[in-house]
């Protein structure tokens, strides 16, 4: 079966604070995909990463980070010193070997207040 | 703004009406997909265009819905006889080709009421 996992209904915190959004995947296959998306309240879904499953590298992109890990099959994200304009909501995406369809985990609300 | 364009917004219609949307991708885009997403869930796959071709379709994708690109660029979704389950939002994406193909570009979506 192919599934992703997001465990976090909702999670608020104060300005500056970080914050690690989780992110569970099951699949078979040896090759796969995991994204990151973020959907404003305007509704729209962003785009922030993508990751192949034989890329275990770690990436950081200024505020935010991303850390896979094949063996507990996660990949989960952090904003390091978050701000106002972080709330929204995030999904957690997966697209296996075959086909073209992302599988989106029921994300994750964030709310970072000042 | 040249990103990917859906209309309407919003669309509210009473039980057993037609309904169809619109969605015009980023132009140079060949791929087009089309999402849907109810309250508190993540966006499920519908189908799946690469030009005007419909490669791949979801088993969610029933009889009464069909999509359309006739010329490989813009995309209609109809919902026949709709139905109150119908109600969500319908989002649409596109994606070059090749290069970065895997990089989905979501519109605003189409919300979806029906009484």
């Amino acid at each position: 079966a192919q599934k992703v996992t997001q465990a976090q209904t909702e999670i608020s915190v104060v300005e500056k604070e970080d914050v690690t959004l989780d992110c569970v995947y099951e699949t078979r296959d040896t090759t796969y995909y995991l994204f990151w998306y973020k959907q404003p309240p305007s509704g729209e879904l962003v785009f922030l990463i993508r990751r192949n499953s034989f890329d275990e590298q770690n990436e950081i992109s200024g505020r935010y980070s991303w850390n896979f890990q094949k063996s507990t099959s996660s990949f989960n994200f952090t904003i390091t010193a978050s701000q106002v304009v972080d709330s929204a909501v995030y999904f957690c995406a997966l697209r296996p070997q075959a086909g073209t369809a992302l599988i989106f985990g029921k994300g994750t609300t964030l709310s970072v207040s000042s | 703004d040249t990103g990917v364009s859906q209309n309407p917004r919003h669309k509210i219609t009473k039980r057993g009406q037609n309904v169809t949307f619109r969605c015009d991708p980023i132009s140079e885009h060949n791929r087009l997909y089309w999402y849907r997403q109810t309250l508190g869930q993540g966006p499920e796959f519908l189908t799946y265009f690469q030009n005007e071709a419909q490669l791949e379709k979801s088993r969610l994708l029933s009889d009464r819905f069909s999509a359309e690109r006739p010329k490989g660029s813009f995309s209609t979704l109809e919902i026949q006889r709709t139905e109150q389950g119908d109600s969500a939002m319908y989002l649409c994406a596109s994606s070059p080709l090749w290069g970065a193909n895997e990089k989905l570009f979501f519109g605003s979506g189409t919300q979806l009421s029906v009484l």
